[in-house]
């Protein structure tokens, strides 16, 4: 069973960073890509970017490249989202999912999905 | 910019038929996906590659395109189907990822 184990609730001021972390199993990590979704309060999912953990290829939404770095450690089976200046609007459900297709081929989604995280950022 | 375009919401009554769209002038060559995201939860994928049903999802959820739209289709509502709902799909050209605003099924 794929499960997708994600840190927990953070709480940060505006202009500081943070690296959260999603730790897979129950599948062979090297060969899926897996990515970041948002939610801010009360509003739709925002697709952020997936990371192959076999040779650490990324992929980034417009929106959000150079805003976040996405990555993976193949021996720990631990994907992350790093953030490195973080703003009020950035307070948001982050979820971690795993992701079939790199978008550059005919289909790409999400097929399982951590439990989500939240960020808040407040002074 | 790519986007993907949703009713914000849609009602039906318990035993009729749901039908929720999704345009994006790209899918004629592009493939569809759905998500259902009720409460307090994680999203969970109910439909993939316009029509396909991952396993655990039951019968009535259903996928159509037809060119320019997606349509997911949830035959007899149940009161549970009440949810939001979130297709998904990809640019192919620039290699990323995007979703629709989402649409909120009521089940009066």
């Amino acid at each position: 069973e794929v499960q997708l184990a994600q840190s927990g609730p953070e709480v940060r001021k505006p202009g500081e960073s943070l690296k959260m972390s999603c730790r897979a199993s129950g599948y062979n990590f090297n060969n899926y890509w897996i990515g970041w979704v948002r939610q801010k309060p009360g509003k739709g999912l925002e697709w952020l970017g997936i990371v192959y953990p076999s040779d650490s290829d990324t992929r980034y939404s417009p929106s959000f490249q150079g805003q976040v770095t996405i990555s993976a450690d193949r021996s720990t089976t631990t994907a992350y989202l790093q953030f490195h200046s973080l703003k009020a609007s950035d307070t948001a459900i982050y979820y971690c999912a795993r992701h079939l297709g790199d978008c550059s081929t005919v289909s790409c989604y999400f097929d399982s999905w951590g439990q989500g995280a939240l960020v808040t950022v407040s002074t | 910019s790519y986007e993907l375009t949703q009713p914000p919401s849609v009602s039906v009554s318990p035993g009729q038929t749901a039908r929720i769209t999704c345009s994006a002038p790209s899918f004629p060559k592009e493939f569809g996906n759905w998500y259902q995201q009720k409460p307090g939860q994680a999203p969970v994928l109910i439909i993939y590659q316009d029509t396909k049903r991952p396993s655990g999802v039951p019968e009535r959820f259903s996928g159509s395109n037809s060119g320019t739209t997606v349509t997911l289709m949830i035959r007899g509502v149940q009161a549970e189907d009440e949810a939001d709902y979130f297709c998904q799909s990809g640019d192919r050209s620039r290699r990323f990822g995007v979703f629709g605003g989402g649409t909120k099924l009521t089940v009066l």
